[in-house]
């Protein structure tokens, strides 16, 4: 079935520090996106991909998708303690109906 | 404008008991995806309704079920409750129409089976 694997599973970073997380694909996706989920909360959108090589920011976030559009990255500039919390990549996958299939995530948690 | 509602919060039951979830998708939005999210473990796509029939549907036995009402609020069913189906159920609304499928999640309902 189609998979999608995110490392790492976990990081703790120092406040200040950068932060990386990798998403990959057994299959291509037609488009892949990125949520944040905060210690008891629900995933909350951040971003979209949807063409090969793309490259978007959010302030301190980068955000690219692969040339094959099977995997992408998310990188964080500088931490802040706010940016505590599960990121979650999901990619589209259009078969018929559209149905997203999402990583396991990374917790990331930071010391002040 | 409302976000996306799920009732109830909570819940408990036993093993071997029915449970309906419910889920108001946003405003504006025909399109309403169930995930079942265990603990550690992202969202696994349970299926995706709109026009009030199922038209995808992931790796998950048959014990569950939904439905999707004219006014494109949503149920999940789950029949003949197991231990393992203890998990976080989030609803996510989006627009079918809207290429790329953004989802807007619901807070949730936590299902604890004993």
């Amino acid at each position: 079935g189609q998979q999608v694997m995110q490392i790492p599973q976990y990081q703790h970073v120092q406040e200040g520090e950068d932060f990386t997380t990798y998403c990959n694909s057994s299959t291509t996706l037609s488009n892949i996106q990125w949520y944040k989920q905060r210690p008891g909360g629900h995933p909350v959108f951040l971003i979209q991909l949807v063409k090969s090589g793309e490259v978007k920011k959010q302030k301190r976030l980068t955000f690219q998708f692969g040339e094959a559009k099977k995997n992408s990255s998310q990188h964080i500039t500088a931490t802040q303690t706010t940016d505590v919390g599960t990121y979650f990549c999901a990619g589209l996958i259009i078969q018929g109906a559209q149905k997203l299939v999402f990583g396991q995530g990374t917790r990331l948690t930071i010391n002040p | 404008d409302a976000g996306v509602t799920q009732s109830p919060t909570h819940l408990i039951k036993t093993r071997g008991q029915q449970v309906t979830l419910r889920c108001s998708p946003k405003s504006g939005h025909d399109t309403v995806s169930w995930y079942q999210q265990a603990l550690g473990q992202g969202p696994q796509f349970i299926f995706q309704y709109y026009e009030e029939e199922e038209r995808q549907r992931g790796n998950f036995p048959d014990r569950f079920s939904g439905h999707q009402f004219p006014n494109y609020s949503s149920e999940l069913n789950v029949n003949a409750l197991l231990l393992g189906d203890s998990a976080l159920y989030l609803c996510a609304s989006s627009l079918r129409r809207t290429v790329g499928l953004e989802q807007f999640f619901g807070p949730g309902t936590r299902l604890t089976v004993l």
